[in-house]
């Protein structure tokens, strides 16, 4: 089955700065990949995501990255304010069976430091 | 802050009972969705269910069940015979055949 691994597990930055979180996958029939953003205490939230027939996709500060055949796709924040403090979760998805199949990451969680 | 909701918040399991988790969508999803959460381990798929009164086994179904009896409804339940049940279970839906996750709160569950 598909195998995604997510580093790093912690990852502080100054405010302003930028932060990088990198994924790798095994399964070479995903297609999609998603990054759901995790607040203290709330529901996972979809914050941008990538199909297999991009290279890179950019929304405001956030940008994803998507290498095929490395098998490699990493999540970009420029310029981090305290407020983008959580956890992230990378994920890769294929169809299965007629169902999309969703495996997730171990997740990487972000403090801003003002 | 509609979509999905999950009840309780908080629940607490004795040895050997069973415990329901319930999770209700007002989102007309056709796909709904139950992992689990661990510290460190991400979430982890324990059941799915594309239509009303289908579903099947995700990753780590073993000491759990499901129903769908309706469409806005999927609640799990946990079993005696699930050894380690303390985690946080998310529940979340989709459009059928799309690919972005609506989730649910979550229910913390620990064990007495």
């Amino acid at each position: 089955g598909e195998n995604v691994e997510q580093h790093p597990s912690t990852l502080s930055v100054q405010e302003g700065d930028s932060a990088v979180i990198k994924c790798t996958y095994s399964d070479s029939a995903s297609n999609y990949f998603p990054w759901y953003k995790q607040e203290l205490g709330k529901r996972p939230q979809l914050i941008i995501d990538i199909r297999s027939n991009v290279g890179e996709k950019k929304d405001q500060r956030i940008a994803v990255t998507l290498n095929k055949t490395a098998k490699h796709f990493s999540l970009h924040i420029t310029e981090t304010q305290p407020e983008d403090s959580a956890v992230y979760f990378c994920a890769a998805s294929k169809k299965s069976g007629g169902y999309q199949k969703v495996t997730f990451g171990t997740g990487t969680k972000l403090q801003v430091i003002p | 802050d509609g979509g999905i909701t999950q009840s309780p918040k908080y629940l607490f399991r004795k040895e050997g009972q069973n415990v329901t988790l319930s999770c209700e969508q007002n989102l007309n999803h056709d796909a709904m969705y139950w992992y689990r959460q661990d510290p460190g381990q991400g979430l982890r798929l324990i059941y799915y269910s594309q239509i009303v009164n289908d579903f099947q086994k995700g990753d780590i179904a073993e000491g759990y069940s499901v129903s769908r009896e309706k469409k806005e409804s999927f609640p799990l339940t946990v079993t005696s015979a699930q050894k380690n049940p303390t985690a946080f279970y998310l529940c979340a839906s989709s459009l059928d055949r799309k690919e972005k996750l609506f989730f649910g709160s979550g229910t913390q569950l620990s064990v007495l």
